[in-house]
């Protein structure tokens, strides 16, 4: 069973609009961490935001937040006011506290944003 | 910054020879590497998990005899793809855990196996 699911292979958004990337995640572990990595074309895996399990708030870094919801086992990445920089891969990520360090990927969606 | 360095970050090699890729970590010690592979405009799949000093611990599928992992000191891992053929070709790519909660990457390595 996929661990970590992004129903949104690809988007089009237009330059300066917000964009949420939906993400969610299964697992029994209590303790886990949720991630956001960004891939540009060139390959490179930059990391965006972290959320763990018992975090109460929603983590937030500059113009990316993420929307933890706990029950729902869902961590959507939102972007605010894009650029056309984002446009990039985007990936959702989990680590489970049992699972040996291992940090398990998502499918990824691609950003488009339109100028 | 903590800083993942892969090289080489393009190699081309004939089908049948064996290709080394390393992965150090600049200014941290990591006990623990991690080897993934991507497909064009797929994800990153974990390939096995190095440790050092001890043996690599492999994801199901994932041929041991085939890829090579070496993790002989803190701050160097190495993925040898052995005897390689043009479904080889991919992308791979390194990480390593800094302190509690931040992974980071190498720049990836693009195999291509003619």
């Amino acid at each position: 069973a996929q661990k970590i699911t992004q129903t949104q292979p690809g988007m089009f958004v237009q330059e300066k609009e917000a964009v949420t990337l939906d993400c969610t995640y299964d697992t029994s572990d209590p303790s886990y961490g949720l991630f956001w990595y960004k891939q540009p074309s060139s390959g490179e895996m930059i990391f965006l935001i972290y959320q763990g399990s018992y975090d109460q708030q929603n983590a937030t870094e500059g113009r990316y937040s993420l929307n933890f919801q706990k029950a729902r086992k869902s961590a959507n990445l939102v972007i605010s006011a894009s650029q056309l920089g984002d446009s990039a891969m985007y990936f959702c990520a989990m680590r489970e506290a049992r699972g040996d360090d291992k940090i398990i990927f998502g499918k990824g969606t691609r950003l488009h944003i339109l100028p | 910054g903590a800083v993942v360095s892969q090289h080489p970050s393009r190699v081309i090699c004939k089908s049948g020879t064996s290709v080394k890729i390393e992965c150090r970590s600049l200014d941290f010690q990591a006990t623990t590497m991690f080897w993934y592979r991507q497909f064009p405009k797929k994800s990153l799949m974990l390939m096995a998990t190095s440790n050092e000093g001890s043996k690599a611990t492999y994801e199901q599928g994932v041929e041991k005899d085939k890829f090579l992992i070496n993790h002989a000191s803190l701050t160097l891992s190495t993925l040898t793809v052995t005897s390689a053929h043009p479904e080889d070709s991919s992308f791979y790519i390194c990480s390593a855990w800094v302190g509690h909660g931040e992974l980071f990457f190498g720049e990836g390595s693009r195999l291509t196996v003619l």
